[in-house]
């Protein structure tokens, strides 16, 4: 299902670089959300945007950046990586309130 | 913070049997449940929902059941399959339209 895509699939990237991960919806969908999966956390939510231009953090937001300057994309930034941010990010998208989320198939990011 | 935990962390099941996955929830005020199936290398993808005000629904072979008294919700599968290998998530919603997931059940499908 190409409606929600990430990019890259894989990154490798050295501690104190800023790293950017892209997310592209293509059904308009209004709810955009980041969460990263570790073993033993399950899915914990980064960051979650309502709209364009809206914004807010989520369960584990530090280190991390987020824009939503168009409705489709929803890029992720690591401002500074750091070890502990190697993990796996997922985006999802969700077209209303009552629904739930579509994910993407995922970022494997290894911060060395 | 609060956080939905699973009963069994690994689930092995004999192929044609059938499956259940059990979840414990936290919050009382969760209004909306979602099942998620994980493949290997994959994101995870919708199975079933439940709302806070049903007790039980039914998909094709996925039943999720909702115990409010206790906070605990199950998916059986019926008749497991190979393909049904993975692992799943729960899912509960009390804050916007934000969900807090598990850390995942893994089922094995024995052939």
């Amino acid at each position: 299902d190409a409606g929600i895509t990430q990019s890259p699939r894989y990154k490798i990237t050295e501690t104190g670089r800023q790293v950017t991960l892209m997310c592209h919806q293509t059904w308009s969908h209004s709810y955009m959300f980041w969460y990263r999966q570790d073993l033993g956390h399950g899915l914990r939510l980064i960051y979650y945007s309502a709209a364009a231009d809206i914004t807010d953090k989520g369960e584990v937001p530090d280190g991390y950046v987020v824009s939503r300057s168009k409705t489709e994309n929803f890029p992720l930034t690591l401002e500074s990586a750091t070890r502990s941010q190697t993990s796996v990010y997922f985006c999802a998208s969700s077209g209303a309130h009552d629904y739930g989320y579509t994910f993407g198939s995922g970022t494997r990011l290894t911060v060395v | 913070g609060e956080s939905v935990g699973l009963h069994l962390p690994t689930l092995s099941v004999q192929e044609g049997d059938n499956s259940i996955i059990n979840c414990a929830y936290s919050n009382s005020a969760s209004d909306y449940f979602i099942w998620y199936k994980q493949e290997s290398g994959k994101g995870p993808q919708f199975i079933i929902d439940i709302r806070s005000n049903m007790d039980k629904r039914q998909g094709q072979r996925v039943t999720v059941l909702l115990n409010k008294t206790v906070k605990h919700l199950s998916l059986q599968i019926a008749a497991t399959q190979p393909g049904d290998s993975a692992v799943y998530f729960c899912a509960e919603r009390y804050n916007f339209n934000k969900f807090y997931f598990g850390s995942g059940t893994k089922l094995n499908v024995k052939p």
